[in-house]
């Protein structure tokens, strides 16, 4: 099992709807989490953070469910801008930061 | 420089030569690493350093070696490349541990 594992996708959308992806974790030790965006053939950038208490910016929220060891991203009213891949990112302690493979995201109009 | 440098951008080797991928930030971040992101694979850690004059090894360190000869520099060597070494290597650096990471541009390396 991936110690991070990520629904590839992709997810074809139509502008204005909501949309919603999932990453599980293995490693309950687990300390923070992240959501970085990656555009085709660039480096990735940070998105947001995951808190326990989840958290919103803009049109995007973030949750983390310990119990079931996963974090989700919620994107409403999506863009044409969205389009790109989805990282989640779990830092289990000292450099042991593992990326999923992503989630691809085309928005379409 | 505003962030993290990389060179080169792509580059096309023969298998058995040596090949050096810069890296340079001007953020003053204690941490850094190098990481070779393949299809379907997602970014896999090859080396990190935790600050200037240390360094250890990530998930993937075969056939690599980092130094940190100071906080803004952080080389990635291939002794001798091989075509499994066919990747986009991206650096990075976080002011801690588990932080936010920033990423560099990314170099394309084709081992032929």
């Amino acid at each position: 099992r991936k110690e991070v594992e990520q629904d590839p996708g992709p997810f074809n959308v139509p502008e204005g709807a909501t949309v919603a992806f999932n990453c599980t974790y293995s490693n309950s030790a687990s300390q923070s989490f992240f959501w970085y965006r990656q555009d085709c053939r660039k480096e990735p950038k940070l998105l947001m953070s995951v808190y326990s208490s989840g958290n919103e910016d803009g049109r995007f929220t973030a949750q983390l469910n310990r119990a079931s060891q996963y974090i989700s991203l919620l994107i409403r009213d999506s863009k044409l801008s969205d389009s790109a891949t989805y990282l989640c990112v779990v830092h289990g302690g000292g450099f042991k930061t593992i990326f999923g493979a992503g989630t691809r995201l085309f928005v379409k109009a | 420089i505003a962030g993290i440098t990389q060179a080169p951008t792509s580059q096309i080797l023969a298998a058995g030569r040596r090949m050096t991928l810069r890296c340079t930030q001007d953020m003053r971040h204690n941490a850094m690493y190098w990481y070779r992101q393949d299809l379907g694979l997602g970014l896999r850690l090859i080396h990190y350093s935790n600050t200037a004059g240390t360094t250890g090894k990530g998930e993937v360190p075969d056939g690599y070696s980092v130094s940190r000869a100071n906080t803004d520099d952080f080389p990635l060597t291939l002794a001798s490349a091989v075509p499994s070494q066919t990747s986009v290597y991206f650096c990075a650096s976080s002011g801690l541990a588990g932080g936010e990471q920033f990423f560099g541009p990314g170099t394309r390396l084709t081992v032929l």
